[in-house]
């Protein structure tokens, strides 16, 4: 059962236009959204998050949109450039009692074309 | 520096053998996960531990086994029993869950067995 879902493998965009990542989620409970990026043989690396009550959160080149009523995540990036290339995962985490587990999607693979 | 050192990076075993990874943080993180990666399947949660001398199973444990004797290190242990061992295993660590703090990942260990 896959709670978190990236349903797009892969993405390709110019340099200088916009990225938009999706994700989607099932789970109702979930209180903290989160956006990593990965590169090959790296561990990820943390880019920007979202509480749930919020609808949207913005740093820099990226912004994370909510949408709580569509169960719905988005990562823009603006600019893109092209070191930007590499996967990114949305993740999600349910806090109940003392665990902050994350639930992570599949990954978008984002290439950004010069 | 603080951050998750993970090693060795790449590391080969003979099927039928255990196997440990080792994963320390200087954090001062009270949680620790362990994460496996698959193609096409993002990260799957395999244990985390919350505090020393206690963890619990994630989604996919069968086969692995940890322990939490310190604070600054959580080793995974790839047992013959795990039918699928080859994957790269990401640890991880992060501060109190009630306050939302993302996770931090080290560089990851390449298992491959053969």
């Amino acid at each position: 059962d896959q709670q978190v879902k990236q349903n797009s493998p892969s993405l390709s965009v110019q340099e200088g236009r916009i990225s938009i990542l999706n994700c989607d989620y099932t789970n109702s409970m979930f209180d903290y959204f989160l956006w990593y990026k990965k590169y090959p043989a790296e561990g990820p690396t943390f880019l920007i998050s979202i509480s749930s009550i919020k609808d949207k959160n913005e740093d820099g080149r990226f912004t994370v949109f909510l949408n709580k009523s569509a169960k719905h995540l988005s990562l823009h990036i603006v600019p893109s450039q092209p070191g930007d290339s590499a996967v990114y995962f949305c993740a999600a985490r349910a806090y109940s009692g003392n665990t902050g587990k994350l639930i992570f999607g599949q990954g978008t693979t984002l290439q950004v074309k010069p | 520096d603080g951050g998750i050192t993970q090693s060795p990076k790449y590391l080969f075993r003979k099927e039928g053998q255990n196997v440990t990874l080792s994963c320390e943080q200087n954090l001062n993180h009270d949680a620790m996960y362990w994460y496996r990666q698959d193609p096409g399947q993002g990260l799957r949660l395999i244990y985390y531990s919350q505090i020393v001398n206690d963890f619990q199973k994630g989604d996919i444990a069968e086969g692995y086994s940890v322990s939490r004797e310190k604070k600054e290190s959580f080793p995974l242990t790839v047992t013959s029993a795990q039918k699928n061992p080859t994957a790269f295993y990401l640890c991880a660590s992060s501060g109190q869950p009630e306050v939302r703090s993302p996770l931090h990942f080290g560089n990851g260990t390449r298992l491959t067995v053969t």
